[in-house]
């Protein structure tokens, strides 16, 4: 059984297209997250719901919109593709509270290329 | 602010040699360290962790990591490289304020020569 799934593995669309990734997590946590890995690898945060509420919202663009429909899911859709949209999506998730370090569990990843 | 500096990109080893990947980060308050792994078309995987206690710790795959709060590291080491050790290594910061909001390093390339 696979921790933290995420569908599809790869996605490639035209400019201007919407999509949409899929995240499940089996570990009952109740934190999950959206990370942003680029081209150089660099790792850098989206969206985290704790418990369905939305707790991190860095800096994106609003063609971004994160739903969480229950702790187990967390979907992301992308309006409009733009080039620069091109990357590796990450879904994590991690357990808060006393006694927990929150340390993230990683799916595999969605390879996105915008063309 | 929160930061992490790995300031090795790229690391070459001998298979059978030691490895020691360098970690420096900046966070105001008690940090919570991570250090991840990171295979071609692979999610990452957790290798250790720091929070508290012993500044010595033990992770899997023969890892282990030092925490010196004097000099604002946590350093990966292995004694003993294997061919499957050649990945990406990703070094972390969080706190318990956190929520979840990491702070990772650029990462460091190992590859591992024969």
């Amino acid at each position: 059984d696979t921790a933290v799934s995420q569908t599809p593995k790869y996605l490639v669309t035209q400019m201007g297209n919407d999509k949409s990734i899929k995240c499940e997590q089996n570990l009952g946590h109740d934190t999950m997250y959206w990370y942003k890995q680029d081209s150089k690898k660099f790792l850098k945060i989206m969206f985290s719901y704790n418990n369905k509420e939305l707790i991190i919202n860095e800096t994106v663009p609003n063609r971004f919109s994160p739903k969480s429909p229950d702790k187990a899911h967390l979907n992301l859709h992308i309006n409009s593709l733009e080039l620069g949209d091109s990357a590796v999506y990450f879904c994590a998730s991690s357990r808060r509270g006393t006694g927990n370090t929150g340390e993230l569990f990683f799916g595999e990843g969605s390879r996105l290329t915008v063309l | 602010a929160q930061s992490v500096t790995q300031p090795d990109i790229h690391i070459t080893v001998s298979e059978g040699a030691s490895l020691e990947l360098r970690c420096n980060y900046s966070y105001g308050a008690t940090p919570y360290l991570f250090w991840y792994v990171q295979s071609p078309g692979q999610g990452l995987q957790l290798l250790l962790k720091y929070f508290s206690g012993d500044t010595l710790v033990q992770g899997i795959k023969g890892f282990e990591a030092e925490f010196k709060r004097s000099q604002s590291s946590f350093n990966l080491r292995k004694p003993s490289v294997h061919w499957s050790d050649a990945a990406e290594y990703f070094c972390a910061v969080g706190g318990a304020d956190s929520w979840g909001k990491f702070q990772f390093g650029a990462g460091t390339q190992v590859v591992v020569t024969p």
